[in-house]
């Protein structure tokens, strides 16, 4: 199973909702990420989580709050969004995120988040 | 700190025939990876192609071939063959890998566009 899936396809929220996006590996990745993509630009990293544990946040407003409850699952949890925080959600997952090796990120199909 | 420069917004290519997207890159790392995803429409950022900083030789994966150039930085992908689907957005993306505290962070590039023509 070489598969990341992700929940809920499509989101559209309200700016004093709470919602949370979920995002799944079988794969036995011990590194997971949450990317944000604006149209026709780049990914953009937000957060890692390195064996269940978070080793990076790209300086990320406190709206936007990860968990990471085991090894197979990531959730980013959103509250008080903004309208310019529409956008797609990528969450990728890799062998590790140590250096020293040269796995890839899978990813998968992504969330798209309108905010209203 | 590292750079992936795509120069090419958009490209067009008829099908059958081969196309070369362009990728140039900086960092001070010996040690990295060079890594192209392929991202249609629908969103799915799919993994195409992986080339080493060490590897000698270009890679290659089906259609895609990588023209690794390490003293020039540059890292273009080849498709051979276009087909209608090949038709999305192609980023090339770089991983340090020297530092230990690289932790997977991956940079990409702004992405080409290609389109391919029936």
């Amino acid at each position: 199973d070489t598969e990341v899936t992700q929940t809920p396809k499509h989101l559209v929220m309200g700016m004093t909702n709470k919602k949370s996006l979920k995002c799944e590996q079988h794969m036995g990745h011990r590194a997971m990420y949450w990317y944000k993509q604006k149209a026709k630009k780049p990914p953009e990293l937000m957060f890692v989580y390195s064996y269940e544990k978070l080793s990076i946040n790209e300086s990320v407003p406190s709206r936007f709050s990860p968990e990471c409850p085991n090894s197979s699952l990531l959730n980013l949890h959103l509250h008080a969004l903004q309208p310019e925080d529409s956008a797609l959600y990528l969450c990728a997952s890799s062998q590790d995120a140590s250096g020293g090796s040269y796995n890839e990120q899978f990813f998968g199909p992504g969330t798209r988040l309108t905010v209203l | 700190a590292q750079k992936i420069t795509q120069t090419q917004p958009g490209m067009f290519v008829q099908e059958k025939e081969a196309v070369t997207l362009d990728c140039t890159y900086d960092t001070s790392d010996p040690s990295y990876g060079l890594f192209w995803y392929k991202q249609p429409s629908s969103g799915e950022m799919i993994f195409l192609i992986y080339q080493g900083s060490y590897d000698q030789q270009n890679a290659t994966e089906g259609r895609y071939s990588l023209n690794f150039q390490k003293a020039r930085k540059s890292a273009n992908l080849v498709i051979s063959a276009s087909q209608l689907g090949d038709s999305a957005m192609y980023f090339c993306a770089m991983r340090e890998i020297g530092g230990g505290t690289s932790y997977g962070k991956l940079t990409f590039g702004q992405g080409t566009i290609l389109t391919v023509h029936p």
